[in-house]
């Protein structure tokens, strides 16, 4: 199963854009990479998913290397509400019909007024 | 639509008690997980369910239990509390029928052992 990379912590003026990189080298062809967060004490949220190609929605931008071999979870405008820690999850080829999401620590984004 | 919903939101157990937390989602999801958050640390997946009678161990089982009577409801039973036990537990469902369907949480259940 592929693995990620994240930096542990980062920091993010509010209303700037805050990217978020993830390394995941060892990504198969047929597994997505998944982006989810984490505020304080609540449950994940999900955020965004992509296979190969750039995907964007309400929320945010991921954007995906040609090679797959890294991500970037870009937030257009920050807010404060955006403090959390935010996962980078690559889902593990389907034995049967699983989908379980391998989590690692995440990048905790303070967003600075 | 109320999504994953548990219950209760806070518990403390002394050694060698026994309690189930529920969960249950009112979106029709087959696949249902439990995990179990240490402070500081990722999710951990304790048990998962793939539509009603079917349940299937994750990464740390032991002392825990399932049961998928419903597709709604999926209970997790801790028969004989450990401090080790103490974490916050959360529930999640997915789709199974769109490939890369994301998982919806519930808010968690932070239970300590004493």
């Amino acid at each position: 199963d592929a693995k990620t990379t994240q930096p542990t912590s980062m920091d993010c003026a509010e209303g700037r854009a805050a990217n978020l990189p993830c390394n995941h080298s060892t990504i198969s062809g047929n597994e997505y990479v998944y982006w989810y967060r984490q505020i304080h004490s609540q449950g994940p949220q999900y955020i965004i998913h992509g296979l190969k190609n750039n995907e964007t929605n309400e929320m945010a931008s991921l954007i995906i290397t040609e090679d797959r071999k890294s991500s970037t979870l870009i937030l257009p405008h920050a807010t404060l509400r955006d403090t959390a820690v935010y996962y980078c999850i690559v889902r593990p080829s389907n034995a049967g019909n699983n989908r379980k999401l391998i989590w690692g620590l995440g990048t905790s984004l303070g967003v600075n007024p | 639509n109320a999504g994953v919903t548990q219950t209760p939101k806070f518990r403390i157990l002394k050694i060698g008690q026994s309690m189930t937390l529920q969960c249950t989602q009112d979106m029709n999801h087959n696949y249902m997980y439990w995990y179990r958050q240490d402070p500081g640390m990722g999710l951990k997946l304790i048990y998962y369910s793939v539509g009603a009678g079917i349940t299937d161990k994750g990464e740390v089982p032991n002392g825990y239990n399932v049961s998928r009577s419903t597709t709604e409801d999926f209970p997790l039973r801790l028969e004989l509390a450990a401090p080790s036990q103490t974490s916050v537990y959360f529930c999640a469902s997915s789709s199974r029928d769109r490939a890369g369907a994301e998982a919806f949480f519930g808010q968690g259940t932070r239970l300590t052992v004493v």
